[in-house]
């Protein structure tokens, strides 16, 4: 199947600083990626679709300007928590779709965990 | 708006059981649904379902889905600790978003 790396799998940073988290697709073109949070024992929640080459379309309730997210090339996506507070720690997984062509199966990275002391 | 309801939310039964976990959705412009587990990390793809009726099975693990109906069943056979995980039932409509349901915790004890 097809290999979605994500980076880093764990980043503990203090309240107030702003943290990237780095999305690739290894052996396919994505021409969409998805970002996930996950809180302990909840499911996974879409915060954003990512499309290569134009904005990101944010989740109700997920604050854009807050969760930064670049989708520059058809093989990586970032996301970037600005001026992240102790309630942005999660997990926070992407995926990557191959493209319209499928019926949706999507390829998710192994995910970071963020803790913001 | 997309939903995807699991139950049971959770379950704990003894190694060689056979447990079925149900999932129901509802959906605009059904495209699929997809069956993930997931350990400590990131979710890994089991099965992804278009076709009624269509058992799709893996070792130990089938599963089939009724579009009429709406829902779809995930069935473990001769269940192992090895089992133990989260199971997320995921649909996707348009554009491959895809939602998730709350899973089901299954724990199963030697």
């Amino acid at each position: 199947g097809a290999v979605v790396s994500q980076h880093p799998s764990w980043v503990i940073c203090k309240s107030g600083t702003s943290v990237k988290i780095e999305c690739r697709s290894l052996d396919f073109q994505a021409t969409t990626m998805f970002w996930y949070r996950q809180f302990p024992k909840q499911s996974l929640m879409l915060m954003a679709t990512s499309n290569e080459g134009s904005k990101a379309t944010y989740e109700q309730g997920v604050e854009k300007d807050k969760f930064l997210i670049n989708h520059a090339s058809l093989t990586l996506s970032t996301l970037t928590v600005t001026s992240a507070h102790p309630e942005d720690s999660s997990f926070y997984i992407c995926s990557a779709s191959r493209g319209l062509r499928n019926t949706g199966e999507l390829f998710f990275g192994e995910g970071s965990r963020l803790t913001v002391l | 708006e997309d939903k995807v309801v699991q139950s049971p939310l959770s379950l704990v039964v003894h190694e060689g059981d056979t447990v079925t976990l149900n999932c129901s959705y509802e959906v605009t412009n059904f495209r699929s649904l997809l069956w993930y587990k997931q350990e400590k990390k990131a979710p890994t793809f089991l099965f992804m379902l278009t076709s009624s009726g269509i058992e799709k099975k893996s070792g130990r693990l089938s599963s089939i889905l009724d579009k009429k109906e709406l829902f779809s069943i995930l069935n473990i056979t001769a269940t192992q600790t090895g089992d133990s995980a989260v199971y997320l039932c995921a649909i996707t409509g348009t554009a491959s978003k895809l939602t998730f349901g709350t899973g089901t915790r299954l724990q199963v004890t030697l």
